[in-house]
């Protein structure tokens, strides 16, 4: 069950910004777990983009940010490139029921 | 870098067991959370539990009920058992290094799709 919204798709022309939402509520981000994002590329396993809510791991281009607010986060993409086109997740921490890791509803950025 | 890769049957019949084993290499299993993570096919990402080396474990509370995630430190191994499966229980199943004290998860198998069959 996902409890972390985004929208399903977002596009952009190459070199456009383009911003990915992740909505969630007061019983993961709201309450203060940190927000993190992955890149899919076609037919391959996720890889982490954004750790921490704004940290990008070694080898992630500067291209990618991220940000969190109270109860939602965003994904921030600048000079929006062809391999660029993929699908992207966010994940968090949800304490209802007993607890447990949550990813979104995931988000596909199509390169115009 | 450490590296891991999913092993098992790539079918299963409806109502029997899945199981699966990610093998680590590249660096030890001790000291990390090792986790299984699912994709049904076109559809998103689904955390379904967590080990950590010591054999301390958390479930999705949806699949409590049929998990079993174990762990062999010395072959470097973790594995899935999943009960009593259905169709819905199709999807590409992942291992992957996490949720450690940051809560993400920073490597990733590439995947092992199980199909459930009637």
């Amino acid at each position: 069950q996902s409890v972390l919204t985004q929208p399903p798709s977002v596009s952009g022309a190459p070199g456009q910004r383009v911003t990915i939402s992740c909505t969630g509520s007061s019983s993961n981000i709201g309450a203060g777990y940190d927000v993190h994002w992955y890149q899919q590329l076609p037919g391959t396993a996720p890889k982490l983009l954004i750790y921490g809510n704004s940290n990008r791991p070694s080898g992630v281009p500067d291209r990618f940010s991220g940000s969190k607010s109270v109860t939602s986060a965003s994904l921030a993409i600048t000079g929006l490139q062809a391999e660029d086109e993929a699908d992207y997740y966010c994940q968090s921490y949800d304490i209802s029921l007993t607890g447990f890791y949550v990813f979104g509803t995931g988000t596909k950025v199509t390169v115009l | 870098q450490v590296q891991l890769q999913e092993s098992g049957p790539g079918l299963v019949k409806s109502s029997e067991t899945l199981s699966l084993t990610c093998t680590v290499s590249g660096g030890s299993i001790s000291n990390y959370y090792w986790s299984w993570i699912r994709q049904p096919p076109g559809k998103g990402l689904e955390w379904i539990g967590y080990i950590h080396y010591s054999g301390i474990t958390s479930y999705s509370p949806s699949l409590k009920s049929r998990v079993t995630i174990s762990v062999d430190t010395s072959k470097n191994q973790f594995s899935l058992r999943l009960t009593s499966v259905t169709a819905a229980d199709t999807a590409v199943y992942y291992c992957a290094r996490g949720p450690g004290t940051g809560g993400y998860f920073d490597s990733w198998g590439q995947g092992s799709l199980v199909t459930v069959s009637s």
